[in-house]
């Protein structure tokens, strides 16, 4: 069974630019999240989707991060403009059934430098 | 709102022995799911065990266990015959029962094996 893909691994840019990440979870996943991970800490929930609807976005930034998952498979998160505080591991990840104990199933990351 | 601590940043052991990570969280809830994550250089996040706060017998993985003491919101694990490969950060994390199924994370603890 193939794993969480995402892509791109790394990426660097300069403040102000836009950048967008791209998550495929796992087939059938009907659960699919987006997590930030900032240097020294834990993961931090950015959005949650089920199928193609958010369920949880109450930590995005939504004057610059934006999301979609559409057709209720793979997502993309993308950053416009990027500050330089965005500097981060962005992490996806999937689960089965989100009402069940279902484990979330992780992504490599995108190490994101904003410089 | 619910908190994970992890006051231990760095731990180090000899190989085969064995090493205790502490963990504690702060919430209002009953019933809650409790977990240890691995996290590797190369940054995927693998779930190492789980406890369900129902349950009063401690989980345990093959060399991994846990001593969960919910009236202490204490959640440690225990890593027995401590390998090379484990070196790595581990991750405290929480997620509630019902509802929302987020997983919040501890700040994380880096696990150096010393040969």
């Amino acid at each position: 069974e193939a794993g969480v893909a995402q892509s791109p691994r790394y990426k660097i840019i300069e403040k102000r630019q836009s950048v967008a990440f791209w998550c495929n979870p796992i087939s059938g996943h009907a659960t699919l999240y987006w997590y930030q991970q900032i240097l020294g800490q834990g993961p931090k929930l950015l959005i949650q989707f089920q199928n193609n609807g958010v369920v949880d976005d109450s930590q995005l930034p939504k004057d610059r991060f934006s999301a979609e998952r559409l057709k209720g498979v793979d997502s993309t998160l993308k950053i416009q403009p990027a500050k330089l505080e965005d500097s981060a591991v962005y992490l996806c990840a999937s689960s089965l059934d989100p009402s069940g104990s279902y484990e979330q199933y992780f992504g490599p990351g995108t190490r994101l430098t904003v410089t | 709102a619910q908190t994970v601590t992890q006051s231990q940043p760095e731990m180090s052991v000899q190989e085969a022995e064995t090493v205790t990570l502490s963990c504690t969280y702060d919430t209002s809830e009953s019933d809650y799911y409790l977990f240890w994550y691995k996290q590797p250089p190369s940054r995927q996040m693998i779930l190492v065990i789980r406890q369900e706060a129902y349950k009063q017998q401690n989980a345990t993985e093959n060399r991994f266990s846990v001593n969960f003491q919910k009236a202490a919101k204490s959640f440690s694990l225990k890593i027995s015959d401590s390998q090379l490969g484990d070196a790595a950060m581990y991750f405290c994390a929480y997620r509630t029962y019902f509802g929302n199924e987020k997983l919040t994370f501890g700040t994380g603890t880096r696990l150096t094996i010393i040969p």
